[in-house]
């Protein structure tokens, strides 16, 4: 049981490059959300996602795009990275978001 | 009022001290609260769960408080190990995602 895939773990963008951050649970979850984390400042929302076709904004969505087209899978697209967006990246997932969520190890973006 | 709030720490202790954290929540209607623990550039790892008035794990006791809006989490004989930061998670104010506060960072020394 994989859990909560994230990949590439590391990745290093040039400002103005877009690029997509992959998630994946093999757990039937239906809830899925994406944060970012910087020092200092926890981790904040970007997106969620409640079910398949479903998504909103969280916290600090500018930037960044999702789409949830299938239960197990919930990328997170930079259209056009900017220095600001270097971050940790975490995704995370639960039965619905009354439960606790299981979390990927991370990625790890650095943008030029 | 900010969604999810905690102490800001850094709290600093010797080994076998009981130390407290604090979270405020702004939802009224929260029914789920979660406390995680994180270690350096890991992902969160849940410690905890509150869905009633508290719940207790060995050494660690979270509880809540529902008319001042706070969950906190206790820690008694604190071990080396439990240096890390604790993060408090809750509801955001429509219901629909968790939050999480900034962490309190708990370092425990010999």
């Amino acid at each position: 049981n994989a859990g909560v895939t994230q990949t590439p773990k590391f990745q290093v963008l040039k400002t103005g490059q877009s690029m997509t951050l992959q998630c994946a649970q093999d757990m039937n979850h239906e809830y899925m959300s994406w944060y970012r984390q910087d020092p200092g400042m926890g981790l904040r929302l970007i997106h969620y996602s409640v079910g398949a076709g479903i998504t909103d904004q969280g916290e600090v969505p500018n930037g960044y795009n999702v789409s949830r087209s299938t239960t197990e899978d919930f990328p997170l697209r930079l259209l056009s990275a900017a220095p600001s967006q270097t971050s940790v990246y975490f995704c995370a997932s639960s039965v619905n978001s009354n439960q606790p969520q299981h979390f990927g190890d991370g990625t790890r973006l650095s943008i030029l | 009022r900010k969604e999810v709030e905690q102490d800001p720490g850094p709290f600093n202790v010797p080994e076998g001290a009981t130390v407290a954290f604090n979270c405020t929540y702004s939802n009224s209607a929260s029914q789920s609260f979660f406390w995680y623990r994180q270690d350096c550039r890991k992902e969160p790892k849940l410690l905890m769960s509150v869905y009633s008035s508290g719940n207790e794990d060995g050494r660690f006791t979270a509880q809540l408080n529902r008319a001042s809006q706070y969950i906190s989490l206790l820690i008694r004989d604190s071990k080396l190990s439990d240096s890390a930061t604790y993060l408090c998670v809750a509801p955001n104010q429509a219901g629909t995602a968790l939050i999480f506060g900034k962490g309190t960072t708990l370092s425990v020394s010999s």
